[in-house]
């Protein structure tokens, strides 16, 4: 099993849409995880970093459920520029000192 | 703000060159790592280093090498191109992992903009 999982998508939404992402994680002790946006050719950037409950900023509220072991990520009011693959990002290894991403979940928003 | 640079941003090699790919960070940051990302599999972690000389294997060190003398710079070395090693590969930095006992808690990665690697 893979350390952390996500469904691939597409997600296809009109502007405006409220769209939420799921990701599941295996290592039920790992406290840290984090959402990037990762641009088509571009690297990675950090969306937002979850530690505990949650995190909100603006449009975007990420969502930790420890009893179900996935985190969420839920896009308010959606923009064309909002278009881009979701990665999901959990700790793993011995020592929690490497980071597992998911696959990515892809985001279509439509005029 | 943070700064991780790669060398080259597209390289084209051929079977059997030996590859370098330098990368660099301006923060300060104790731990740096290399990734592949390939269509449909994601980023996979090649190597990773928490120190000056110091390196741990990740998920796919098979036909790579890696260095690391000074802080800010860390090189992935392809000892043999080969075709399959065709892919993006993305370095990143953070600060020290460990924030307080066994939190598990981490600090971000921040990449460079990746190189894009043809090996014909």
């Amino acid at each position: 099993r893979k350390e952390v999982e996500q469904d691939p998508g597409p997600f296809n939404v009109p502007e405006g849409a409220t769209v939420a992402f799921n990701c599941t994680y295996s290592n039920s002790a790992s406290q840290s995880f984090f959402w990037y946006r990762q641009d088509c050719r571009k690297e990675p950037k950090l969306l937002m970093s979850v530690y505990s409950s949650g995190n909100e900023d603006g449009r975007f509220t990420a969502q930790l459920n420890r009893a179900s072991q996935y985190i969420s990520l839920l896009i308010r009011d959606s923009k064309l520029s909002d278009s881009a693959t979701y990665l999901c990002v959990g700790l793993g290894g011995y020592n929690f000192n490497k980071f597992y991403f998911g696959s990515g979940t892809k985001l279509n928003v439509k005029p | 703000d943070v700064k991780v640079t790669q060398s080259s941003r597209y390289l084209v090699k051929r079977t059997g060159e030996k590859v370098f790919l330098e990368c660099v960070q301006d923060m300060d940051h104790e731990n740096m790592f290399w990734y592949r990302q390939d269509p449909g599999l994601g980023l996979r972690l090649i190597y990773f280093s928490y120190d000056v000389k110091m390196k741990e294997k990740g998920d796919i060190p098979e036909g790579y090498s890696v260095s690391r003398e000074k802080k800010e710079r860390f090189s992935l070395i392809l000892e043999s191109a080969s075709t399959n090693q065709t892919s993006m590969y993305l370095c990143a930095s953070s600060r020290t992992l460990w924030t307080s006992g066994s939190t598990g808690r981490a600090h971000e990665q921040y990449f460079g903009p990746g190189t894009r690697l043809t090996v014909t």
